[in-house]
Parts: C-alpha cells; sequence; structure tokens
C-alpha cells in the first residue's frame, strides 16, 4: 500500500532561522495538500499541489512538489513565534477523502 | 459565511458510557469527514459521507463506533460503549471540492 512518511516529528527553533518539513511517499501522488494545526487549534488548509515540479510561495513560506510526485516540502524562511504549530501534509486516497501524515511539530524560540 | 461547528467542544466521561458528538458542516458541502487525532500523533480519517451515504468508512476502529448522517446535513458519530483508548480529539471536515474545512474539534476524555 501507499506509505507517505513525513519527517521530521519535531523540529525547535531559534526565532529568524528557517524551518522545513518533508513528506516522502513510495508511490506518485496525484496531489498533496499542507494544513496548519495551531497549539490547541484544528487542521487549517495552506495550499493544495498538483504539477510536477510545482513551486507555491506564500509569504515566508515556500510549497515544493517533486518531478516524480513523490515527494513535497514546506519551507518557512525567518521563523516567527506566529508560525508555531504542527504542520500536516495529506494526500489522496480513493474517492475524495484524504489521510494525513505523522506532523511535523514546530517550535520557535524567541 | 458560517464554518464548520461541532459539539459539543468538550467531553469527559467515563468508560462504558455513550458519548455522541456532532457536526455541522458549512452549508451545501455535500462532503463530510470524521477524523480523530490522538495525543502527539497523525490525523486519523475514520469515515466519509457524500450527503446522506457512507462513502467509505474504512477508518472506524471498531463496531462502537456509528455515524451518521440523516438528510445530508448534520452528521452523529457515537461511541457506544466508550473505552479508554478512544480518547483524543474528534475533528469533523466538509468540503465541496478538495478543500477541507474542519471544525474546532471535540476533546474526549474516557476516565
Amino acid at each position: 500500500g501507499q506509505q507517505v512518511m513525513q519527517i521530521p516529528q519535531y523540529q525547535h527553533v531559534q526565532e529568524g532561522e528557517d524551518f522545513t518539513t518533508y513528506c516522502n511517499s513510495s508511490t506518485t501522488l496525484s496531489n498533496i495538500q499542507w494544513y496548519k494545526q495551531r497549539p490547541g487549534g484544528h487542521p487549517v488548509f495552506l495550499i493544495q499541489l498538483v504539477k510536477s515540479g510545482e513551486v507555491k510561495k506564500q509569504k515566508r513560506l515556500t510549497f515544493q512538489f517533486g518531478e516524480a510526485k513523490k515527494n513535497s516540502s514546506l519551507h518557512i524562511t525567518a521563523t516567527q513565534t506566529t508560525d508555531v504549530g504542527t504542520y500536516f501534509c495529506a494526500w489522496p486516497n480513493t474517492g475524495n477523502q484524504f489521510y494525513f501524515g505523522t506532523g511535523t511539530s514546530l517550535t520557535v524560540i524567541p | 459565511e458560517a464554518g464548520v461547528t461541532q459539539f459539543p467542544s468538550h467531553s469527559v466521561i467515563e468508560k462504558g458510557q455513550t458519548v455522541t458528538l456532532r457536526c455541522d458542516p458549512i452549508s451545501g458541502h455535500d462532503n463530510l469527514y470524521w477524523y480523530r487525532r490522538v495525543m502527539g500523533k497523525e490525523i486519523k480519517f475514520l469515515l466519509h459521507f457524500v450527503k446522506e451515504s457512507k462513502q467509505d468508512e474504512s477508518g472506524m476502529p471498531n463496531n462502537r463506533f456509528l455515524a451518521e448522517r440523516t438528510g445530508g446535513t448534520y452528521s452523529t458519530l457515537k461511541v457506544q460503549p466508550a473505552e479508554l483508548e478512544d480518547s483524543g480529539v474528534y475533528f469533523c471536515a466538509s468540503s465541496q471540492g478538495l478543500t477541507q474545512y474542519f471544525g474546532p474539534g471535540t476533546r474526549l476524555l474516557v476516565l
């Protein structure tokens, strides 16, 4: 079956440092989504990537989808305390349902 | 536009009791999902409704869990009888396309 690994599980950075989380699949994905969950909050949709090699930016966030559509990354430049939370990738299975990665919990030290 | 709402926000029950969680999706969204996140772990898919029909319930842990979506509007998830391992945050999400909008979740603690 399809296996998607998300790493790292935890990341502590000093404010101003960069941060990256990765999702790697054993099989080709049709698309991938990224969500952010603040502590005590609920997952919030950030972006969807569909095309091979796609790169999208949202302010300090850069999202990439690999050429083979088997891996994806979320990169945050110059982290701020507001970036704290858990970042999940999610990918579609059959039908319209999505499965979520294990998440990367980001702590930003002021 | 109102978002996805869930009730209750918190529930503390004893092992063996019954709890019913409710989700009101965004109006007009045909797709409704239930997920569970146990502390520190991944968001686990439970099931998916399209309107009132169960599209996929492969993620339901066992027959102590029963989900319904009568009339294709709100949905309920009943746990009966609850066990300790059922504790976690239960999220509901709705969508009309591929973007899922999550509710605030119900935090369930089974003692």
